[in-house]
């Protein structure tokens, strides 16, 4: 069965400070891979998603196979990165599995 | 166009009552979807259309649950004999070609069912 976990609830760093959002998935087919997010008393965005190979914001994200993991990573966190983060996987082409979600809290 | 709408926006029903959830996808987006959200965890999916035809419905749908796109465009979601377990976050996402991965969610439906 198709799983998607975020280890993390919550997650604080310092401004300036590397971040590392964990995502695992569990999928039996050919992942396809998005980032979700959800600013405060805003609606949830996409961010980004693996087959665009892009950076937003400052993010990336790189799918590994092996490890079966989607992390997102930024340099330098921002105040302005403060909200909910969910990892969400593609399945049968047409539903979408989400993550619980971590919250990453950036401190100035 | 002022992306996905969903009213109400919060919704306080006793046990027992039938509510029904109204989504206005982005216009001419071909692709609606249901989730519900419930405290601590992501969006669940519930069900899809592609244009008016239902796809797709979730095994955790109850037959209580159900959802209607009459013309293609906008979409209700009824919950019938509501119980307190049915109270979360209804989120409504519609997507389009080139991408229909890419969804574009509403405000959402708080419901609160006392």
């Amino acid at each position: 069965a198709q799983r998607v976990t975020q280890p993390e609830k919550l997650l604080s760093v310092f401004k300036g400070a590397p971040v590392e959002l964990k995502c695992n998935y569990s999928y039996s087919g050919s992942p396809e891979l998005f980032w979700y997010v959800q600013y405060s008393r805003q609606r949830l965005q996409l961010l980004l998603r693996h087959i665009s190979r892009e950076s937003i914001k400052g993010f990336t994200a790189d799918l590994n196979k092996g490890e079966t993991s989607f992390h997102l990573k930024k340099p330098f966190a921002q105040e302005e990165d403060s909200a909910m983060y969910y990892c969400a996987l593609l399945y049968n082409f047409n539903k979408f599995y989400f993550g619980s979600g971590t919250k990453l809290n950036v401190k100035p | 166009d002022t992306g996905v709408s969903q009213n109400p926006r919060h919704k306080i029903t006793k046990r027992g009552q039938n509510v029904t959830f109204r989504c206005d996808p982005i216009s001419e987006h071909n692709r609606l979807y249901w989730y519900r959200q419930t405290l601590g965890q992501g969006p669940e999916f519930l069900t899809y259309f592609q244009n008016e035809a239902q796809l797709e419905k979730s095994r955790l749908l109850s037959d209580r649950f159900s959802a209607e796109r009459p013309k293609g465009s906008f979409s209700t979601l009824e919950i019938q004999r509501t119980e307190q377990g049915d109270s979360a976050m209804y989120l409504c996402a519609s997507s389009n070609l080139p991408s229909f991965n890419e969804q574009f969610f509403g405000p959402g439906t708080r419901l609160t069912v006392l």
